[in-house]
């Protein structure tokens, strides 16, 4: 059964500060991995998508790398901004069932 | 484009009753889910569906039905509401496993 943990679950850094938010995995047969960032009583707003066969995407201040083989994806934040403060989700999408599988999240806080 | 769309955005049920929810895309993405969150437990997903008349159990299925009538909507029925069914409910789809596009979700109260 695969399962995704993000760490930490929670994270406070001042404003201007570059940072990382980690996601792991226990199954490296995905398809793709996605992450997300989800403010309060909204839904989901996808921010990268990274295929199985991909190393990293970049979109503007963020970069997300994939490393199958040890399991983990990591979400780059450069010159983080007060707006940047979120909930930040991945999920993995199964090559065997389809299914696609969510962390439970990291919530960001950027201090002004 | 109005891309996933979820119906109703809110309810309160009383304990026992029934309802559906609809989600509806207009993308002509093949694959939907439905997922439920939860403080502390995260996305859970409870069923999906791959195709126009096809739909799959997820983690945590029980007490929910569904059913991909056709391929724009997506429908999760309530037969006889709990309590523990209280819960943010998002709908997803997702063209042949590419990028993943979530509605805005449906808070459900079960009293």
């Amino acid at each position: 059964k695969q399962e995704v943990t993000q760490i930490p679950a929670a994270l406070s850094v001042p404003e201007g500060e570059n940072l990382v938010l980690n996601c792991s995995f226990t199954d490296s047969a995905i398809y793709n991995l996605q992450w997300f960032r989800q403010d309060p009583g909204k839904g989901l707003t996808s921010l990268l998508l990274i295929q199985s066969s991909q190393r990293e995407q970049t979109s503007g201040r963020l970069n997300a790398s994939l490393d199958k083989s040890s399991g983990r994806s990591t979400l780059y934040i450069a010159a983080s901004q007060p707006g940047d403060s979120a909930t930040y989700l991945c999920a993995a999408l199964m090559n065997r069932d389809d299914k696609i599988i969510f962390g439970k999240g990291t919530r960001l806080h950027i201090l002004p | 484009n109005a891309g996933v769309t979820q119906t109703p955005k809110f309810r309160v049920l009383k304990t026992g009753q029934s309802m559906t929810l609809l989600c509806a895309q207009d993308m002509n993405h093949e694959y939907m889910y439905w997922y439920r969150q939860d403080p502390g437990m995260g996305l859970r997903l409870i069923h999906y569906s791959v195709g126009e008349g096809t739909t799959a159990k997820g983690e945590v299925p029980d007490g929910y039905n569904v059913s991909r009538l056709k391929k724009q909507n997506f429908l999760l029925g309530l037969e006889s509401a709990a309590p523990s069914q209280t819960s943010v409910y998002f709908c997803a789809s997702s063209l042949d496993g590419r990028e993943a596009f979530f509605g805005q979700g449906t808070r459900l109260t079960v009293v």
